[in-house]
């Protein structure tokens, strides 16, 4: 039973533009959420994460919004670069318990 | 410079046979991990371990071991036990807080041949 889902595999954006991608969830235990960034053969980098007490989150040119009634959070990235094509892994963690990973959704930004 | 070293980056193995993966942190992090990565499959737990001496199993434990016998190192030992071991493995530490998530190192990826 996934308890976080990423529906889109893949996801095409050119260069510029918003790039949105989508994370549910169906643990209502979950208290953070975070996105990391993975390059093919190397580990994942945190990009950005949010309290379950918050609804948003910015740094930069990446904001985490968190819809709680939904389940549901969306990574933002204004403006997409061509450096941001790579697989973006959602995950959550309830309490002092290890993250759980979502499938991922692999970006390409397009020049 | 501080971090997570996984070692090798590739390992071959043949049918029947046990390896072990390396991983050394020297961030004093106390909580280490170990996921595997299947395409498609995003990341799977395999064990952890939140204290030397002590680990638990995560959702994928069949055919694999672990040890902590130090806060440095959490290797992890692939079994013949294990049916489908090729895969890209990821080892893991976790920072002051959960906000900051987890630091990885750079994986390994095992073949059986």
């Amino acid at each position: 039973d996934q308890q976080v889902k990423q529906n889109s595999p893949s996801l095409s954006v050119q260069e510029g533009r918003i790039s949105i991608l989508n994370c549910d969830y169906t643990n209502s235990m979950f208290d953070y959420f975070l996105w990391y960034k993975k390059y093919p053969a190397e580990g994942p980098t945190f990009l950005i994460s949010i309290s379950s007490i918050k609804d948003k989150n910015e740094d930069g040119r990446f904001t985490v919004f968190l819809n709680k009634s939904a389940k549901h959070l969306s990574l933002h990235i204004v403006p997409s670069q061509p450096g941001d094509s790579a697989v973006y892994f959602c995950a959550a963690q309830p309490g002092n318990t290890p993250l759980v990973f979502g499938k991922g959704t692999r970006l390409s930004v397009i020049a | 410079d501080g971090g997570i070293t996984q070692s090798p980056k590739y390992l071959f193995r043949k049918e029947g046979q046990n390896v072990t993966l390396s991983c050394e942190q020297n961030l004093n992090h106390d909580a280490m991990y170990w996921y595997r990565q299947d395409p498609g499959q995003g990341l799977r737990l395999i064990y952890y371990s939140q204290i030397v001496n002590d680990f638990q199993k995560g959702d994928i434990a069949e055919g694999y071991s672990v040890s902590r016998e130090k806060k440095e190192s959490f290797p992890l030992t692939v079994t013949s036990a294990q049916k489908n071991p090729t895969a890209f493995y990821l080892c893991a530490s976790l920072a002051g807080g959960p906000n900051y998530g987890y630091t990885f190192g750079s994986g390994t990826r095992l073949t059986v041949v």
